[in-house]
């Protein structure tokens, strides 16, 4: 079974500054996607940004990147800019890209990380 | 944009009742998910739900609980004899097939109250 770890409970950065959330997983699977949502006090779960793991190139979504080093199985999310919008709780998941029968897809989701974000 | 919803957005029950958390998914999309989130923690996989059956359920998913697709729109979670443990945020989420596969959409959850 894949896991997913967050290590770090809680984050604070300074509103315009930069900061790093870590993600690993483990699994034995060689094809693969990984995600990170946005879980703001609303509770309502928003994605982030996605990469697949056949992909080299580390996905991008304006001010959200990923460093995706698939050997290491970290998943590390980097917002620049920091916004006071971006105060949330953060997700990092994991999906099977293989799924007997194409029926399943589930997600396996972190403990998450609690990012404030200061003016 | 089409988006997921659940309705009621909080329920309050008592122990031992049954309850019946309502999702509706987005209408293009084949497949469906109830996730669970207790307070504090993380989120949890409860069942998927694909061409009207269930695909797989996590050891969470129990006799207690049951899905339904009653109507073509509608995809239902029923708790039939609730404890105190259920209480939880419940979130649906369903995906579509083609070039999106890859990106499931959640609905804004239902908080689930057991006293």
């Amino acid at each position: 079974a894949q896991t997913v770890t967050q290590s770090q409970p809680e984050m604070s950065v300074q509103e315009a500054e930069t900061v790093t959330l870590s993600c690993t997983y483990d699994t034995s699977e060689s094809d693969y996607y990984l995600f990170w949502y946005k879980q703001p006090p609303s509770r309502q779960m928003i994605l982030v940004i996605r990469q697949e793991a056949y992909k080299q190139q580390n996905a991008t979504e304006n001010r959200f990147s990923v460093n995706f080093q698939k050997a290491a199985k970290s998943f590390s999310l980097k917002i620049s800019d920091s916004q006071l919008g971006d105060a949330a709780m953060y997700f990092c998941a994991y999906r099977s890209a293989w799924v007997g029968g194409g029926s399943n897809y589930k997600l396996t989701f972190g403990k998450g990380t609690l990012l404030t974000v200061n003016p | 944009e089409p988006e997921v919803t659940q309705t009621p957005s909080h329920q309050v029950t008592q122990m031992g009742q049954e309850v019946i958390l309502r999702c509706v998914p987005i209408s293009n999309h084949l497949y469906f998910y109830w996730y669970r989130q207790i307070l504090g923690q993380k989120v949890e996989f409860l069942v998927s739900f694909y061409n009207n059956e269930i695909s797989e359920k996590s050891e969470i998913f129990d006799d207690q609980f049951s899905v339904e697709r009653p109507d073509g729109s509608n995809f239902t979670l029923k708790i039939r004899s609730t404890k105190l443990e259920d209480s939880a945020m419940y979130f649906c989420a369903s995906k579509p097939t083609g070039s999106l596969r890859y990106e499931q959409y959640f609905g804004p959850g239902t908080r689930l109250t057991v006293t």
